[in-house]
C-alpha cells in the first residue's frame, strides 16, 4: 500500500545485524507489525508493537517505533542464512492490515 | 494446531471458468481475512468476516468475486468468471483478536 513504504532490498553479511526500515502515513494505527515471507510460503508473524510503545525486544528481534516521525524499524541481531526472506511492515486500523511492498533481505556468507 | 489450511495450493484454469478457493481457520478464531498478493499491487485485503458475518468487503475488486463463511470452520472465495488478471496468490488469515493475524500457505491461481 502507498501509505506504508519500505526499501526494497537489503544485503547483509552473515553474523552482522540487519536493520529494515518502514515509514507510514496514518498516525491513528493501533498496532504495527513485521511479517516474514519465505519463497512459496505464507506470511509468518514475527512481532508487533502497540502504538504507545517505543521499543519491543524478542530474542534476536528489536522493534523501534518513532511515532513523531512515523518510522518503524526491525533489527535482526546475528543475522543467519535462514533469515533470508521478504519482510513486510504492516499497520492496522481496526482489524484491517495495510502492508508495505516488502524488503527482500539477502544474507551472504 | 494445524494452522490455517487452504486448498487447493495451486490452481490453473482457463479464462471464463469458475474458481473456488477454500479456507479453514484456526479453531477458536472468530475473524477470517482473505488477501490477494500480486507483484504489481502487493498484498491487498479483499474481505474479512467476524463470527461468520462479512464486515468489510470494500477490497473485493468487482462483482465477479464473492466470499462466504457458512460456519466458523470454513470459508470460500469464488471468482466467476475468472480472468487472466485474477492470477495471484490468495491468502486466508485468521485471528482471535485485532492484533495477531495468522496466515495460511496461500493458493497460487493461474488463469490462462
Amino acid at each position: 500500500g502507498e501509505d506504508v513504504e519500505q526499501s526494497l532490498f537489503l544485503s547483509v553479511r552473515e553474523g552482522d545485524s540487519s536493520v529494515i526500515n518502514c515509514t507510514y502515513t496514518d498516525s491513528s494505527s493501533t498496532y504495527l507489525y513485521w511479517y516474514k515471507q519465505e519463497p512459496g510460503a505464507g506470511l509468518q508473524l514475527l512481532t508487533y508493537i502497540f502504538s504507545n510503545m517505543d521499543m519491543k525486544q524478542d530474542q534476536r528481534l528489536t522493534v523501534l517505533l518513532n511515532k513523531k516521525d512515523k518510522h518503524l524499524s526491525l533489527r535482526i541481531a546475528d543475522t543467519q542464512t535462514g533469515d533470508s526472506a521478504i519482510y513486510f511492515c504492516a499497520k492496522s486500523n481496526d482489524y484491517k492490515l495495510s502492508f508495505g511492498a516488502g524488503t527482500t533481505v539477502t544474507v551472504r556468507a | 494446531d494445524a494452522g490455517v489450511i487452504q486448498s487447493p495450493r495451486h490452481e490453473v484454469t482457463e479464462m471464463g471458468q469458475e474458481v473456488t478457493l477454500r479456507c479453514k481457520p484456526i479453531s477458536g478464531h472468530d475473524y477470517l481475512f482473505w488477501y490477494r498478493q500480486t507483484m504489481m499491487r502487493g498484498l491487498e485485503l479483499l474481505i474479512y468476516f467476524n463470527n461468520n458475518v462479512p464486515i468489510d468487503d470494500s477490497g473485493m475488486p468487482e462483482d465477479r468475486f464473492s466470499a462466504k463463511m457458512p460456519n466458523a470452520s470454513f470459508s470460500t472465495l469464488k471468482i466467476q468468471p475468472s480472468e487472466p488478471r485474477d492470477s495471484a496468490v490468495y491468502f486466508c488469515a485468521s485471528s482471535s483478536s485485532n492484533y495477531e493475524q495468522y496466515f495460511g500457505p496461500g493458493t497460487r491461481l493461474t488463469v490462462t
